[in-house]
């Protein structure tokens, strides 16, 4: 079964370093994501990518992140210069396109989630 | 921003019983979603909801999308120990926009 796998399983850096985490989404998927949850806590929205460019960002995204798609099949979180506060799992997602339902309804296709990228920022 | 209201936020249960979990929100979302979470894994699609007032059935997982789209339930019945884990809800304006998630109910199911 094709899965988003995303790579390293753990990070550990020091703060004001950079760092990048990398996604592989499923290979015919069209929408990109990445999502962090701090531990504990709910998983919140970072970014979404689409057609090359980001479609939406939260508050959370600000200049110290960025994401690219350097080739046709890696997705790239990067964060600038880590603050202690950035320590999280994060995870990528793709899904593949969103679709028209038979009754009209939009339905937003499956969103698959990597297992996962924990980043502890020391 | 959006907010997700999702309770309980943890539940202790015996083998074989049904649990209920459910999420409100201060504003509309039009698709309604729930996840499982495991240890060290990324969230996993239980059930989706795309209309106001569906009832959908996913084996012993039955979710609901209430009338006024603000919230949604979910039930287990019959659970079993493979049930334990992290549920999410997760809310979505239009299918091109963010998922927005509830604080999850940590659920542990004893023998």
């Amino acid at each position: 079964e094709p899965e988003v796998t995303q790579t390293p399983s753990h990070q550990v850096t020091q703060m004001g370093q950079e760092v990048i985490l990398r996604c592989v989404p499923i290979s015919n998927h069209l929408y990109f994501y990445w999502y962090r949850q701090i531990l504990g806590q709910k998983v919140e929205f970072l970014v979404s990518f689409y057609n090359n460019e980001i479609s939406e960002k939260s508050e959370i995204f600000d200049d110290q992140f960025s994401v690219e798609r350097p080739d046709g099949s890696n997705f790239t979180l990067k964060i600038r210069s880590t603050k202690l506060e950035d320590s999280a799992m994060y995870f990528c997602a793709s899904k593949m396109e969103n679709r028209v339902l038979a009754g009209g309804e939009r339905d937003t296709g499956e969103l698959f989630f990597g297992e996962g990228s924990r980043l502890t920022v020391l | 921003g959006q907010q997700l209201n999702q309770s309980p936020q943890s539940m202790f249960i015996q083998e074989g019983e049904d649990v209920s979990m459910n999420c409100t929100s201060s504003s509309i979302f039009n698709t309604w979603l729930w996840y499982k979470q495991e240890p060290g894994e990324g969230p996993v699609l239980l059930i989706a909801l795309y209309k106001a007032g569906e009832l959908t059935s996913n084996g012993r997982l039955t979710a609901q999308f209430g009338i006024t789209r603000k919230d949604s339930f979910l039930n287990i019945s019959a659970s079993i120990p493979s049930d334990v884990g992290i549920y999410f809800c997760a809310g979505q304006w239009s299918s091109a926009r963010q998922l927005t998630f509830g604080s999850g109910t940590q659920l542990t199911v004893l023998p």
